[in-house]
């Protein structure tokens, strides 16, 4: 069964950090792009970063750009995302996704960003 | 960036009835392969999206085929021939043609009447 399961949420300050985790099971890792998403509370869906193959091309949204960094670990069939200088617009649920056109979606995890 | 509608923002549906979601792209989707990569996901309550349909038609595995895509250049519809109980839940449209930024509609809320 194709599966992405994503850890390292919780609750974090204003201009904190938090490192997410996503791993892959079910399917060879290194044959897809990898991507992340995110859902604020009550809010629709939006992409956030993306990571090629062999991690040699990485794109962010705009209000990421500088503070969060994509990469991926291919012999442990993970892809992370490191989040830096947190604002509270950073809260939502972040969900890990397989391909650029988002096939496959982890169960999601909770980042809180709050004092 | 390529911005995407959605449309209407809420729909409630009498159950076995059809529904129908529109979703307009702010530019041709067509890409330079003569691909057009337009999807379709689900989210049902409290859970993780879904992809439902890529390639504005094509059907993901184990996906019911009441369900279908259709469209092209800058409109695009999603069908539900007989709504079930079970399709309750936003429906959102992504287009992947432009990118980066990978742009989603703000969804469609399904709910039985």
């Amino acid at each position: 069964e194709e599966q992405l399961v994503e850890s390292g949420g919780g609750l974090a300050q204003p201009g904190g950090s938090l490192r997410l985790s996503c791993v892959a099971s079910g399917f060879t890792f290194t044959n897809y792009w990898m991507t992340w998403v995110r859902q604020a509370p009550g809010k629709g869906l939006e992409w956030v970063a993306n990571i090629r193959e062999d991690g040699s091309e990485r794109h962010y949204v705009d209000s990421v750009k500088g503070r969060f960094t994509i990469s991926r670990d291919n012999a442990r069939n993970s892809v992370y995302l490191q989040m830096n200088s947190l604002r509270g617009e950073d809260t939502a649920v972040y969900y890990c996704s397989r391909g650029r056109d988002c096939s496959v979606w982890g169960q999601g995890i909770l980042v809180t960003v709050s004092s | 960036d390529v911005v995407m509608t959605q449309s209407p923002a809420s729909l409630a549906v009498t159950l076995g009835q059809p529904a129908s979601i529109s979703c307009r792209s702010s530019q041709s989707l067509v890409y330079r392969d003569g691909n057009t990569y337009l999807n379709w996901f689900q989210q049902r309550p409290g859970q993780s999206p879904r992809r439902l349909i890529y390639k504005v038609s094509n059907r993901d595995s184990g996906v019911p085929d009441r369900f279908s895509g259709s469209g092209s250049g800058t409109n695009f519809t999603l069908q539900i021939s007989r709504v079930e109980a079970e399709d309750v839940g936003i429906y959102y449209c992504m287009q992947v043609s432009y990118w980066p930024p990978l742009t989603f509609g703000g969804g469609t809320k399904v709910e039985i009447k």
